[in-house]
């Protein structure tokens, strides 16, 4: 079976401009989460989307927005690019749904790399 | 909201030894606790994770171990090889019902020295 697929693997982007990274998950799976990662703060939660739904977000300012479509694939979106937003971003799949107390694991791409000049 | 820290940062160890990594987390509620390894290149990949109804997990040279009252749980990686050496990472969450959403620690960098 086919891992969770980001697109592109590296981006440089001049700040002000924005920019669009796509993620294509596990087969089956309709839990998309995105996460930013940077060496100073971790790996930080963005949102997730569950059947083309947010049903959680981070910290993050509304410059990050995401989408999911009806096959599950997930897009996310920086406005307004700033220095500080190079980062490593990751995507995870999950096959959790709405009627389980128990959540099957994230499963992680190996992320798209935004470089901001 | 929940907040997860590991110590140490970076760890050296022998090849053929024990490594441990200890993380706590603050939020009682937290039922959930991943650990992932991460390669240079990759993304974090899943190697084993535990549940608060339990408290110790193994899976081959990998074994979890869980403290509720002092929220803390702890990595433990025997018989470490060179493939070992990663950047690990701790989470915690208070799962079901649609929370996808992980707190991570910051990451120990291991590296493991034949």
């Amino acid at each position: 079976k086919a891992g969770v697929t980001q697109t592109p693997r590296y981006l440089i982007k001049t700040r002000g401009q924005q920019v669009t990274l796509s993620c294509s998950p596990i087969s089956g799976h309709r839990s998309v989460s995105w996460y930013q990662q940077t060496p100073g703060q971790g790996l930080q939660f963005l949102f997730e989307y569950f059947s083309e739904t947010q049903r959680n977000k981070g910290n993050f300012p509304g410059r990050f927005s995401g989408r999911q479509f009806s096959n599950s694939r997930s897009e996310m979106n920086v406005s307004t690019l700033e220095l500080g937003d190079s980062a490593l971003y990751l995507c995870a799949s999950s096959l959790t749904g709405q009627e389980s107390s128990y959540n099957s694991p994230l499963h992680f791409g190996n992320g798209t790399r935004l470089t901001v000049t | 909201g929940e907040n997860v820290e590991q110590h140490p940062s970076t760890l050296s160890v022998q090849e053929g030894d024990s490594a441990v990594i200890k993380c706590t987390y603050s939020d009682s509620a937290s039922n959930y606790f991943p650990w992932y390894k991460q390669e240079l290149g990759k993304g974090p990949q899943l190697i084993i994770d535990i549940r608060s109804n339990v408290g110790e997990k193994k899976d081959q040279r990998i074994a979890v171990t869980l403290n509720k009252t002092a929220k803390h749980f702890s990595l433990h990686i025997t018989e470490t090889q060179p493939e070992d050496s990663a950047v690990y990472f701790c989470a915690a969450t208070n799962e079901g019902y649609g929370n996808n959403r992980l707190a991570f620690g910051k990451g120990n960098q291991v590296v493991v020295i034949p």
